[in-house]
């Protein structure tokens, strides 16, 4: 079993549309990441948190360690926000990341 | 742009070459980190570097793999006699202790 999981693998949605995918980790954490990758290779970082909730423009992630769960969500999803979104976690440390397999999100016009 | 540059940005090579990549981390970033990623994983994690010192290394990193970083500014991974099986993207990261991490581009790597 991966440290990190995510849910769902594959999402497809309508322009316009609410969107939450989900990141399970086993390990404790100083840290979760949620990243994004374009097409090409390139990743961007979306969001580090350590507790609660965190907001930037339509992007809202959210982490409750008791559970061990992370949720991202992306409200009035557009086509460009097609990607593949990555969960990871750091253990402290060296901070070195523990990624998930990533969720790719096609949003249709 | 990130800020973290990689050359080059694809490699092709047949099995048994060497090849060196190379990433120009953020300047005032401290740490750099290699990851491999394979078509359809996430990333994994290679090597990492705090200054000039290589401070942990992955079990993923056989004997072939070498890293550099050479007065804690860029660094070079090597790959010496290139199998099949290390096709894949190479990506650079570099952060100050304690924050996120900026990623590279990425050297697609196809072992021939």
């Amino acid at each position: 079993k991966n440290e990190v999981e995510q849910s769902p693998q594959n999402l497809t949605a309508q322009e316009g549309e609410f969107i939450t995918i989900n990141c399970s980790y086993s390990v404790g954490i100083s840290a979760l990441h949620w990243l994004q990758q374009h097409p090409g290779g390139g990743i961007v970082s979306l969001f580090m948190l350590s507790s609660g909730k965190k907001k930037h423009g339509r992007l809202i992630a959210t982490i409750n360690i008791q559970e061990k769960h992370s949720s991202l969500h992306i409200t009035a999803s557009h086509p460009r926000d097609s990607a593949v979104y990555i969960c990871a976690v750091d253990q402290g440390g060296s901070e070195k990341l523990v990624f998930g397999k990533g969720t790719k999100l096609t949003v249709n016009p | 742009d990130t800020g973290v540059s990689q050359d080059p940005r694809h490699k092709i090579t047949k099995r048994g070459q060497n090849v060196t990549f190379r990433c120009d981390p953020i300047s005032e970033h401290n740490r750099l980190y290699w990851y491999r990623q394979t078509l359809g994983q996430g990333p994994e994690f290679l090597t990492y570097f705090q200054n000039e010192a290589q401070l942990e290394k992955s079990r993923l990193l056989s004997d072939r793999f070498s890293a550099e970083r050479p007065k804690g500014s860029f660094s070079t991974l090597e790959i010496q006699r290139t199998e099949q099986g290390d096709s894949a993207m190479y990506l650079c990261a570099s952060s100050l202790q304690g924050y996120e991490q900026f990623f590279g581009p990425g050297t697609r790597l196809t072992v021939l």
